[in-house]
């Protein structure tokens, strides 16, 4: 089945770290880049983070640039997303969704698999 | 930061078509994408590229875009359309995404 899965969300303390873990199956993933999107309780989407299948572009929104940390693990079909000094504005769910070729290319097929979302509550 | 913005409220009868609506100062040089989400599910691309429509989304979803706005169109709106629609495109300078606050699609 073509899929991706969340998981690694938790409670967590103002200040603390939490690593967020997308799994992919059923596809090429190193024929995709992977963003993170986010959406707080009763809010939008609001993108996070963007990684190339090679690693080699990574881009950041300014609300988590030099909190958070994106990479990939091709070998195990995987993308993390580390975050520290966690505050309460980034309790939310938080989705994974591939992206064919490179990300943000002028002529992006969009987001085209999303998965199910993992919860994270700073409090 | 690079903005959209969409009406965060659309009403329709069944049936009917909804025009739901996206605007920003970057949408005449970048595409608009479009996205469905309803209550506890992960978001659904409907339209890429402005007016491209992936191959298992319905025909009634259409897409199309000028100057500064960006419109997603639903023709004979059904009772399952109701949900909240989220348009999205990258910045002026391809740097990142950003999307719409988003529209509630209600259904009457």
């Amino acid at each position: 089945e073509v899929q991706l899965v969340e998981s690694g969300g938790g409670l967590v303390k103002p200040g603390g770290s939490l690593r967020l873990s997308c799994t992919a199956s059923g596809f090429s993933f190193t024929s995709y880049s992977i963003n993170w999107v986010r959406q707080a309780p009763g809010k939008g989407l609001e993108w996070v983070s963007c990684i190339s299948s090679s690693s080699s572009y990574i881009s950041y929104a300014a609300s988590v640039r030099g909190r958070f940390t994106v990479s990939r693990d091709n070998a195990k079909s995987s993308v993390f997303l580390q975050m520290n000094s966690l505050r309460g504005e980034d309790t939310a769910v938080y989705f994974c969704a591939r992206e064919e070729g490179d990300p943000l290319p002028k002529t992006s097929y969009g987001m085209d698999l999303w998965g199910q979302g993992t919860t994270v509550t700073v409090s | 930061s690079y903005e959209l913005t969409q009406a965060p409220s659309v009403l329709v009868s069944p049936g009917q078509t909804a025009r739901i609506n996206c605007s920003g100062d970057a949408l005449p040089k970048q595409y608009a994408y479009w996205y469905q989400q309803k209550p506890g599910q992960a978001p659904l691309m409907l339209i890429f590229k402005d007016t491209e429509r992936p191959p298992e989304i319905p025909e009634r979803f259409s897409g199309s875009s000028s100057g500064t706005g960006a419109t997603l169109t639903i023709s004979g709106v059904q009772a399952e359309d109701e949900a909240d629609y989220y348009c999205q495109s990258p910045d002026a300078s391809n740097s990142y995404w950003v999307f719409g606050g988003g529209t509630r699609l209600t259904v009457l």
